[in-house]
């Protein structure tokens, strides 16, 4: 079983839809949650990190269930420029590894 | 943005050439990594650093081979490049392993 779980999509979607993505992990230790965001061709950028207590950033909204294990990212309000991939973050503990990726999903923002 | 840079961004080479790619950050990060990504792939992670003189194999076996003689310069390099070395090859750092990873833009291996 992979470290870091998740639908490669694609998830193709109107302009303005709200879609959701999750990402199950498989070490319960796991600390840190992060977000990251890649466009084709591009370097993966840290879109946002998760907290315990859930978060959001503007049309982004990010939660964390530690007894499930999984995180989900929500995006409202789609926009043509969402369209990219997203890729689920996990860092185990706080030992000397790094963190490790997931497979992202792929989002396509239709008009 | 972050202030790590990779050179070069493309690089086109024959086969059984050395190859060096160049990754540098100015955010005093101690920990540095490096990730092998094929086009539409996951990324994998191939060395990584914890500081000076510190560096490990990561997940995904690699003939390639870092060093880490300054905290803010992280070379790989190719001894003897093959065409299956071909792929994008990210260098990322950050503060700690638990921290926000940083990204290059990357550099663009082609192995004919």
């Amino acid at each position: 079983r992979k470290e870091v779980e998740q639908d490669p999509g694609p998830f193709n979607v109107p302009e303005g839809a709200t879609v959701a993505f999750n990402c199950t992990y498989s070490n319960s230790a796991s600390q840190s949650f992060f977000w990251y965001r890649q466009d084709c061709r591009k370097e993966p950028k840290l879109l946002m990190s998760v907290y315990s207590s859930g978060n959001e950033d503007g049309r982004f909204t990010a939660q964390l269930n530690r007894a499930s294990q999984y995180i989900s990212l929500l995006i409202r309000d789609s926009k043509l420029s969402d369209s990219a991939t997203y890729l689920c973050v996990v860092n185990k503990d706080t030992g000397r590894r790094a963190l490790t990726f997931g497979s992202g999903t792929r989002l396509q923002v239709q008009p | 943005e972050a202030d790590i840079y990779q050179t070069p961004r493309y690089l086109v080479i024959g086969t059984g050439k050395k190859i060096t790619l160049e990754c540098s950050q100015t955010m005093g990060h101690d920990k540095m990594y490096w990730y092998q990504q094929d086009p539409g792939m996951e990324l994998h992670l191939i060395h990584y650093s914890y500081g000076v003189n510190s560096t490990e194999k990561g997940d995904l076996s690699s003939e390639s081979t870092v060093s880490r003689i300054r905290t803010e310069h992280f070379p790989l390099t190719l001894e003897s490049a093959r065409p299956s070395h071909t792929s994008q090859y990210l260098c990322a750092s950050s503060i700690n392993t638990g921290n926000t990873i940083y990204f290059g833009e990357g550099s663009w291996l082609t192995v004919v």
